[in-house]
């Protein structure tokens, strides 16, 4: 079956504007992740829903930042007024449910703010 | 806060030469996990760990979990260039959910043929 998928697969936008980075799960994980990854390091946990609802969002770094999953599958990861240090490689995962630790990730989305 | 950490940070072996990483926590996990990145690629998962003193085997890869449960090694025997890429591994932050992992920066290995 299809892995998890995410688009676009690069972003480049200009300081101050607004992005959607989508992440489509396998089909029938309930857990969903979001990680940003700087080059060198490793992935930097951001939040996680279980189902529909954001299990634990301690991750995200200021309210510039938001997600949703209002179906419980498809997850959009919101930044308002990207800033140049926002510029990383966003993953995201899933897994079964949060019990089953197997994350599968995504192929990420490039983000570049300038 | 919890750190937890890698090393060494780069290894580069000949083809042939084993490989080890170690990964240690500053808190006690109740699991830990590792993950590869190939260059260029997304991690992957390798492997979950969760009893104190663990040891699991995957053909050439050697996963080991200490006693205290605040580190673990990975080994490979006899390395080939498909080994080539990121080691990371993982365990869920204290006082967090389950889902929030925090992971090492990783050992980046190269495989010279």
């Amino acid at each position: 079956g299809a892995g998890v998928s995410q688009t676009p697969s690069n972003k480049v936008t200009e300081k101050g504007k607004y992005v959607e980075l989508r992440c489509d799960p396998i089909s029938g994980h309930t857990a969903l992740y979001w990680y940003r990854q700087s080059l060198g390091q490793g992935p930097e946990f951001l939040i996680y829903f279980q189902g529909t609802g954001a299990a634990d969002d301690s991750g995200l770094p200021n309210d510039r930042f938001f997600a949703v999953r209002p179906e419980g599958s498809v997850s959009t990861l919101k930044i308002q007024r990207t800033e140049r240090g926002d510029s990383a490689v966003y993953l995201c995962a899933s897994s079964l449910s949060v019990g089953y630790n197997e994350q599968f990730f995504g192929p990420g989305t490039r983000l570049t703010v300038l | 806060g919890q750190q937890v950490m890698q090393i060494p940070q780069y290894q580069h072996v000949q083809e042939g030469e084993d490989f080890t990483t170690y990964c240690n926590s500053s808190t006690t996990l109740s699991n830990i996990q590792w993950y590869k990145q190939r260059p260029g690629g997304h991690p992957v998962f390798l492997i979950q760990l969760v009893k104190s003193g663990e040891v699991k085997k995957q053909k050439r890869l050697t996963f080991q979990f200490g006693e205290a449960k605040k580190n673990s090694s990975l080994h490979i025997t006899a390395t080939q260039t498909t080994d080539v890429g990121t080691y990371f591994c993982a365990g869920p932050r204290y006082g967090g959910s389950q889902g929030n992992l925090i992971f090492g920066k990783g050992t980046k290995l190269s495989v010279k043929p």
